[in-house]
């Protein structure tokens, strides 16, 4: 079974911190994506990436960058924290254009 | 541009009662067609998805979708819903070429069932 791993569960960071979000999938596939979930806003794209050291924005990129160094991790960064930036963030990876699997997610709760 | 509908956002049904759920899309080609499942506090998994052929295809937990060129649709369907089947349902479009290479999901449509 493909497996999509986050570094954690649940976060509580402060307004300003620097706050990393971790991401490894295990069956090497090329594409991975960061998303955000919101209650009414269902899923939207904040980075993805196709391949190592590749990235592309999607659609609210704002505030966040993210770094695809190895096949398997990607990682999404949030270089100083807002509180607009709580949130529900889901990693997914995908093989061509195959469906997508999807991490547990990580719930975001900066104060 | 892609989109994709989902136009009720919460609806309740009893347990063993039938279920659709609806999905409209707007593309200028055949998409692929996914829908996912979210329970509470956890990932999206994969229900069923389309991409040519049989225009009626079935997913795991006893769903079944139906694609519909002439509709723009791909509801979701289940004959006799379960009390484990609560959760949120994402229909998600894609994905598209052209280098922006993404799914697109609805705003999902919540799904409560009354024992």
């Amino acid at each position: 079974d493909v497996k999509v791993t986050q570094s954690s569960r649940y976060l509580v960071k402060r307004t300003g911190e620097k706050v990393f979000l971790e991401c490894v999938q295990d069956m090497d596939h090329e594409n991975m994506f960061w998303y955000r979930q919101d209650p009414g806003l269902g899923l939207r794209l904040i980075y993805f990436s196709y391949d190592v050291k590749m990235k592309e924005k999607g659609d609210i990129p704002e505030g966040y960058s993210v770094s695809r160094e190895k096949k398997e991790r990607f990682s999404l960064i949030l270089e100083s924290a807002s509180t607009n930036q709580t949130s529900m963030y889901l990693c997914a990876s995908r093989k061509g254009a195959n469906e997508q699997f999807f991490g547990p997610g990580t719930r975001l709760t900066v104060l | 541009a892609q989109s994709v509908t989902q136009p009720d956002i919460h609806i309740t049904v009893s347990e063993g009662a039938s279920l659709e759920l609806r999905c409209n899309y707007s593309y200028g080609a055949t998409p692929y067609l996914f829908w996912y499942v979210q329970s509470p506090g956890q990932g999206l998994q994969l229900l069923l998805k389309y991409f040519s052929g049989d225009t009626l295809v079935q997913g795991i937990k006893g769903f079944e979708a139906e694609f519909k060129r002439s509709q723009s649709s791909f509801n979701l369907r289940k004959p006799s819903v379960h009390w484990s089947d609560a959760a949120e349902y994402f229909c998600a479009v894609g994905p598209f070429s052209g280098g922006y290479n993404k799914l697109i999901f609805g705003a999902g449509t919540r799904l409560a069932v009354h024992p």
